[in-house]
């Protein structure tokens, strides 16, 4: 079974420019959640997702949104990146809801993004 | 707002020498997983805890959740240079559909 996907790998971008960040979740897994991981904050929750809906969302500024699609498949968008923006962003899947199992999450390889 | 501390956060040790980190909070939580990460990857499961006072083995790595699911260690024994990376423990709270991720701690085996 293929594991989590994530597109692009690295990315450079400017200041002010927009980005859009894509990833696969492992085939079967409902739930998506994205995390931004920097040396100073380590890893901090983004947002979740099930079913195209998003479930919860950390404490990060509205520039960073995202969806999910019937697919699974989800994306996340930062708009008007700023320096601070500079990290890698994580996406990792699991099956989501399951009448009390432990819902397990699998982490992608991640996009390393670059603001100038 | 839901921390979890690990301890120490830099390690390097001997290959051969046996060490413990430690994940603390003063949240409960319904499981906690521990990963480890490597430069430039995503963070790879390594376990699920998810009943208090829980001991779960994998090699040479023994893993526990206190009794009252509020903090969690990870012991190597043994350790050799391929254990080297971050280590991180992650705690969920049921119904909140998010991870709460600790400061992590970075381990550094020497041949």
């Amino acid at each position: 079974k293929a594991g989590v996907t994530q597109t692009p790998r690295y990315l450079i971008k400017t200041r002010g420019q927009q980005v859009t960040l894509s990833c696969s979740p492992i085939s079967g897994h409902r739930s998506v959640s994205w995390y931004q991981q920097t040396p100073g904050q380590g890893l901090q929750f983004l947002f979740e997702y099930f079913s195209e809906t998003q479930r919860n969302k950390g404490n990060f500024p509205g520039r960073f949104s995202g969806r999910q699609f019937s697919n699974s498949r989800s994306e996340m968008n930062v708009s008007t990146l700023e320096l601070g923006d500079s990290a890698l962003y994580l996406c990792a899947s699991s099956l989501g809801p399951s009448g009390g199992r432990t819902d397990t999450q699998y982490f992608g390889p991640g996009t390393r993004l670059t603001v100038l | 707002t839901q921390l979890l501390e690990q301890s120490p956060q830099f390690l390097s040790i001997q290959e051969g020498e046996n060490l413990t980190v430690y994940c603390n909070s003063s949240s409960v939580f319904s499981s906690l997983q521990w990963y480890r990460q490597e430069p430039g990857e995503g963070p790879v499961l390594l376990v699920t805890v998810v009943t208090g006072g829980e001991v779960k083995k994998l090699k040479r790595l023994t893993f526990q959740f206190g009794d009252a699911r509020k903090d969690s260690s990870l012991h190597i024994t043994a350790a050799q240079p391929g254990d080297t990376g971050l280590y991180l423990c992650a705690g969920e709270t049921s119904g909140t559909y998010k991870y709460i991720f600790g400061t992590g701690t970075r381990l550094k085996v020497l041949a």
